[in-house]
């Protein structure tokens, strides 16, 4: 079993739209988790952290935290073409456990 | 956040020779991370360097095939020997930085990668 999951995609959404992005992790003794976008041919770029249950908001971003279903999402409101990337759902033990990713495409 | 600068950014090798990938970061880090990005994956983490001790390495990376030395809170160096196609991905270095808005956890940061190609 991955210690961290995501659907590959792509999600496609068109702008304007709420995003939806979703990861679940393995181990319950989790405390700290992050969302990076990178875009093609970049290195990721730090979007959101959440440590405690329930939602956090910065801007467009809200993640949601929920560690006794051990899952964590990233929504985006009003998706724009430029948030077209991967995001990349990432779990802290000593370093960071990144999943997969999620292709993200947001059709103009 | 931290400013974290990679040398070389690319670079096309021959297959059996060695590079060493430098991370600077202008400020002080007690932890460095080294990332491997293969083709199309996800980021795996290589190994952890902390100033002042042996770097510690992930599952199925080995320090013969991976040399890094620390010799100070704002340098590192990854080195990739003997290498093979198999090594072509990008590498990145990455850096522990205090959280802020409130956040108790250091967050890590990204240098902008080296990308290695190996014919």
């Amino acid at each position: 079993q991955k210690e961290v999951e995501q659907n590959s995609g792509p999600l496609s959404v068109p702008e304007g739209a709420i995003a939806s992005l979703n990861c679940t992790y393995s181990d319950r003794g989790s405390q700290s988790f992050f969302w990076y976008r990178q875009y093609s041919g970049k290195s990721p770029e730090l979007i959101m952290s959440i440590y405690s249950n329930g939602d956090k908001e910065d801007g467009r971003f809200t993640a949601q935290l929920n560690k006794a279903s051990q899952y964590v999402s990233l929504l985006i409101r009003d998706s724009q073409p430029s948030d077209s990337a991967t995001y990349l759902c990432a779990v802290r033990g000593r370093a960071l456990t990144f999943g997969s990713g999620t292709r993200l495409q947001v059709q103009p | 956040s931290a400013v974290i600068s990679q040398k070389p950014s690319r670079d096309i090798c021959q297959r059996g020779t060695s590079l060493t990938i430098q991370c600077q970061v202008d400020s002080q880090v007690t932890m460095m991370f080294w990332y491997r990005q293969q083709p199309g994956q996800s980021l795996t983490l290589i190994a952890t360097a902390n100033q002042g001790s042996e770097a510690t390495y992930e599952s199925g990376f080995v320090i013969d095939k991976f040399p890094i030395s620390r010799p100070n809170l704002t340098f590192s160096t990854l080195t990739v020997s003997n290498m093979s196609p198999e090594d072509s991905s990008i590498y990145l270095c990455s850096v522990d930085m205090h959280g802020s808005g409130g956040g108790s956890t250091d967050t890590q940061y990204f240098g902008p990668g080296t990308r290695l190609t190996v014919l």
